[in-house]
């Protein structure tokens, strides 16, 4: 079974500090996603990695892929308060010759002044 | 707006009844998957169809069911509802066909389910 980790599952921070959210998986993939959720919201796609070094940037937000050791990262530079939301990262699973993706619990993220 | 449309939006029954949730995929997705979300289980997939067939069950009740018919649109039935299944259910969808498949998937805004 496909387990995905992501940590911290909290995190409060101060406007204009940098910070990493991780993301960990149990099982072989080479596609990693990240989504972002507002409060009773759907998800909006934030990245899409599709290979191992993948790096991908927009605005504030980076996101990176190691495939090898399992693991992305989400990193915040600067961060403004409209960053304020809920992160999740989720994994490809391939079973049954299906495709779906497996979810992390989420990062809720808030950023004060 | 990703283009993927679910209806209702808002809906409160209550327990032993049956509901039926309705998804719009984007235009040109093959694919539809249906998660649900709750506050303590996270987002859990439950099914994926793609073109009109079942493709992957992941932790969907028995009590559950879904189908997709030949327009693409999907349904999602609850039965027997009991007060653990009031959460956010989303329907999300991918796979356009002549596009390259990424994997990534499109969400709908979600239909919330309140059972009394």
């Amino acid at each position: 079974e496909l387990k995905v980790e992501q940590n911290p599952l909290f995190l409060s921070m101060q406007e204009g500090k940098n910070y990493t959210i991780y993301c960990n998986y149990s099982t072989t993939s080479d596609r990693l996603y990240w989504y972002r959720q507002d409060p009773g919201k759907s998800l909006e796609s934030l990245f899409v990695l599709l290979s191992n070094g993948a790096v991908k940037q927009e605005g504030r937000l980076m996101a990176s892929l190691d495939t090898k050791a399992r693991l992305s990262t989400l990193h915040i530079t600067a961060a403004v308060h409209d960053l304020s939301a809920t992160y999740f990262c989720a994994v490809v699973y391939k079973g049954g010759g299906a495709d779906g993706l497996t979810f992390g619990k989420g990062t809720h993220l808030i950023i004060q002044p | 707006d990703s283009g993927v449309t679910q209806t209702p939006k808002h809906l409160i029954t209550a327990t032993g009844q049956r509901v039926t949730l309705r998804c719009s995929p984007r235009s040109g997705d093959l694919s539809v998957y249906w998660y649900q979300q709750s506050l303590d289980q996270g987002l859990q997939f439950l099914i994926q169809y793609y073109n009109g067939e079942e493709r992957a069950k992941g932790n969907i009740l028995e009590r559950f069911s879904a189908q997709q018919f030949p327009d693409l649109h999907s349904e999602l039935n609850l039965s027997s509802l009991e007060l653990g299944d009031s959460a956010l259910y989303f329907c999300a969808s991918s796979v356009a066909s002549g596009r390259p498949d990424t994997g990534e998937l499109f969400f709908g805004e979600g239909s919330r389910l309140t059972v009394l």
